[in-house]
């Protein structure tokens, strides 16, 4: 059981660059999450999708878009990189009987670098 | 505005002795409280949470949790640390919806 898999690990990317950061679950977790992760500022909630089909904004969503064509993947797309956009990137699940109450499940993460 | 504060960004204790991470909530409504641990290079890792009941948690790893209404706290502890519980310590909240609130994280450092 691989739980949430995330592609890839490291990345540098050029300013204006784009990229998209894979994640895939394999627990038919209803709802996946993205979040970025910056020193000293715990996790922000990027975008979450409640379902296949189903994708809306978290805390800090500005230039990032997502899809949700599976219940299993949940891909994080950045179209025009900036430096603020360098952190470590975790993608994370919960389950369907979850929402409010539910722990998720995290990816290893993507440590991306925009030069 | 809600918000989950961990006051301390670094705890250091010695192997053996009681360890303590602190975490204080301001949400409206009952909230949900979780506990995760980060180790080097890894996701964030699910170790206990508070929804309802008793106010003392077990979870994993011999780790536990005190819910405190009246002080807004859900303090993490353990009895006797060990130096592999050294790793970074994210308490959360949610009251309701997607939206988990997480605190800005505090390291554990045990001494051997």
């Amino acid at each position: 059981n691989a739980g949430v898999t995330q592609t890839p690990k490291f990345r540098i990317l050029k300013i204006g660059q784009s990229m998209t950061l894979q994640c895939t679950q394999d627990m038919n977790h209803n709802y996946m999450y993205w979040y970025r992760q910056d020193p000293g500022m715990g996790l922000k909630l990027i975008y979450y999708s409640v379902g296949a089909g189903i994708t809306d904004k978290g805390e800090v969503p500005n230039g990032y878009n997502v899809s949700r064509s599976t219940t299993e993947d949940f891909p994080l797309r950045l179209e025009l990189a900036a430096p603020s956009q360098t952190s470590v990137y975790f993608c994370a699940s919960s389950s369907h009987t979850g929402g409010s109450n539910t722990e998720a499940f995290f990816g290893q993460g993507t440590r991306l670098t925009v030069v | 505005a809600q918000s989950v504060a961990q006051p301390e960004d670094q705890v250091n204790v010695a192997e053996g002795n009681p360890l303590t991470v602190k975490c204080t909530y301001s949400v409206s409504g009952n909230p949900y409280l979780f506990w995760y641990v980060q180790y080097p290079n890894r996701g964030l890792q699910f170790l206990l949470k508070y929804i309802t009941g008793d106010n003392l948690v077990k979870g994993s790893y011999g780790f536990e949790a005190e819910f405190n209404k009246s002080q807004t706290s859900f303090h993490l502890k353990k009895p006797s640390a060990l130096v592999s519980d050294s790793a970074l310590y994210f308490c959360a909240s949610n009251t309701g919806g997607f939206k988990t609130i997480f605190g800005a994280g505090t390291r554990l450092f045990v001494k051997a």
